[in-house]
């Protein structure tokens, strides 16, 4: 069964703090990963990886899919308080029009 | 530019009552579409996704049921809610990339069966 799993669930920082957030997979025909951002409502697209080793940046957020172990990361540098949110990871599979989820890391950030 | 609309915002139902959420999107063609809930502190389950008029697949069996009477038209039912179905429910699109498949998401119903 496909399966994604993100850890932590939940995680409480300071403004300034960094942190890594982690996202594993077990699917079959793999083709891409995303990271979304759900703060209220929508969740809203960060970013998707498809290659292994190449970091997608946007400003304190920046990402890397590792293919071979299976898993990506997501790094937040400099938290402030508008990054608390829940993260959420998600594969899209080939051959498939469904996009799996984890559960989610909700991160808190604290002034 | 593509936009989705789902309605209404925030719902509150008896149990027994039925249940019908629409989701609309414009800008784009014969996108896939996907119906979403997440329970509190969980991540999202996939429930319905279509990719065709009338085409519907269900993921898990619940109390639910998905229609899609036009190409830019999801609209999530039930007959008789029960109190397991309260959660916040979620449409989305996506179209068929070259690689990956990015999805689209509305900003939700709030769903509280009482």
């Amino acid at each position: 069964e496909d399966k994604v799993v993100q850890s932590p669930l939940s995680l409480v920082v300071h403004e300034g703090d960094t942190v890594t957030l982690n996202c594993s997979y077990e699917v079959t025909n793999f083709r891409s990963l995303l990271w979304y951002k759900q703060e209220k409502k929508a969740p809203t697209f960060l970013f998707m990886l498809t290659s292994s080793g190449i970091e997608k940046k946007s400003g304190r957020l920046s990402s890397i899919l590792d293919k071979k172990e299976l898993f990506s990361i997501l790094n937040i540098t400099a938290t402030q308080t508008g990054d608390s949110a829940v993260y959420l990871c998600a594969v899209d599979r080939g051959g498939s029009e469904k996009l799996v989820f984890g559960k989610g890391t909700k991160l808190t950030v604290n002034p | 530019s593509q936009t989705i609309h789902q309605w209404p915002a925030t719902l509150v139902q008896p149990v027994g009552s039925p249940l019908s959420l629409e989701c609309t999107v414009e800008g784009t063609s014969n996108p896939n579409l996907y119906w979403y809930r997440q329970a509190a502190g969980r991540g999202l389950q996939l429930l319905f996704y279509s990719v065709g008029i009338g085409q519907i697949s269900s993921e898990v069996p619940q109390n639910l049921s998905a229609s899609r009477p036009q190409d830019r038209q999801f609209i999530l039912s039930s007959k008789k809610l029960l109190l397991s179905d309260s959660g916040f429910y979620l449409c989305a699109w996506s179209t068929e990339g070259s690689v990956g498949t990015e999805a689209f998401f509305g900003q939700g119903t709030r769903l509280t069966v009482v």
